[in-house]
C-alpha cells in the first residue's frame, strides 16, 4: 500500500528566502512521484514529476524536487521565495504498476512574508 | 494536450435538492476520469474514478453516486444533498505518459 505524508500543514517564509516543503511516502514497490500546486479557488496543477532516472527533477516556476530512495522522501525547494508561490502544495504518489489510483498528501500551506 | 471543463463553477442549494456536476474532457480518448472533494481546509478525498463508459469505482460510500454516459464525460450526482456535501469538487484525468492526474478548475459547492 501507498501512503504520503507531508511534514507541517503550513509553512511561513520571507519573500527571498529558501522554501523548503517535507514530503516522505510508503510504498511496497518502485513510486512516481508528484508534486502539486494550487492557487485558491482552482484546480491542481502539476509542478513537477519523478519517474525514473535523474533524481533530481525541475519543474515551472523554479520549483525543484529531490527522489531519495533512501530515506523515501521527495522534498520540494525553491532558492528564493516569491510573493506569488503562496499557496497549497499537494505532494502525490502512485506506483508505476497501477494506473488506477494517485495518493495525495494532505497538503501544505505555503505563506511568504514580505 | 487535455483540456478539462466543469460545470457550474460556483452553486448554492438548499438541503433535501438534488445535484448534478458535469466534467467534459477534450483531447484525448478513453480516458481514466475522477472525482475527487475538497472540504474546507482539508486534503484532497477521492470519491469515484471510471475507466470507460459505464464502469464507475466507489471509494467512500456516501450520498452520491457518479455516471459516465459517454466517453469524455463525468457526471457527479445527488438524490439529495446534505450539509456535508458542501466543498470544492474537482475532475481529473489521467494522463498519458507518466501516470501523472491532470485537474480541471473544479465547482464550488455550498449546500445550505
Amino acid at each position: 500500500a501507498q501512503s504520503v505524508t507531508q511534514l507541517g500543514s503550513h509553512v511561513s517564509v520571507s519573500e527571498g528566502a529558501l522554501v523548503l516543503l517535507r514530503c516522505n511516502y510508503s510504498s511496497s514497490v518502485p513510486p512516481y512521484l508528484f508534486w502539486y500546486v494550487q492557487y485558491p479557488n482552482q484546480g491542481l496543477q502539476l509542478l513537477l514529476k519523478y519517474t525514473t532516472g535523474a533524481t533530481l527533477v525541475k519543474g515551472i516556476n523554479g520549483f525543484e524536487a529531490e527522489f531519495k530512495k533512501s530515506e523515501t522522501s521527495f522534498h520540494l525547494t525553491k532558492p528564493s521565495a516569491h510573493m506569488s508561490d503562496a499557496a497549497e502544495y499537494f505532494c502525490a504518489v502512485t506506483p508505476y504498476s497501477s494506473a488506477s489510483k494517485i495518493i495525495f498528501g494532505s497538503g501544505t500551506r505555503l505563506s511568504i512574508r514580505p | 494536450s487535455q483540456t478539462i471543463h466543469q460545470w457550474p463553477a460556483t452553486l448554492v442549494q438548499p438541503v433535501g435538492s438534488p445535484l448534478s456536476l458535469e466534467c467534459t474532457v477534450e483531447g484525448t480518448s478513453n480516458p481514466n476520469l475522477y472525482w475527487y472533494r475538497q472540504a474546507a481546509g482539508r486534503g484532497l478525498q477521492l470519491l469515484f474514478y471510471s475507466v470507460g463508459i459505464g464502469q464507475i469505482s466507489s471509494e467512500v460510500p456516501q450520498n452520491l453516486s457518479a455516471s459516465r454516459p459517454q466517453d469524455r464525460q463525468f457526471i457527479l450526482s445527488s438524490k439529495k444533498l446534505l450539509l456535508s456535501d458542501s466543498g470544492f469538487y474537482l475532475c481529473a484525468v489521467l494522463g498519458t505518459q507518466s501516470y501523472e492526474q491532470y485537474f480541471g478548475p473544479g465547482t464550488r459547492l455550498t449546500v445550505t
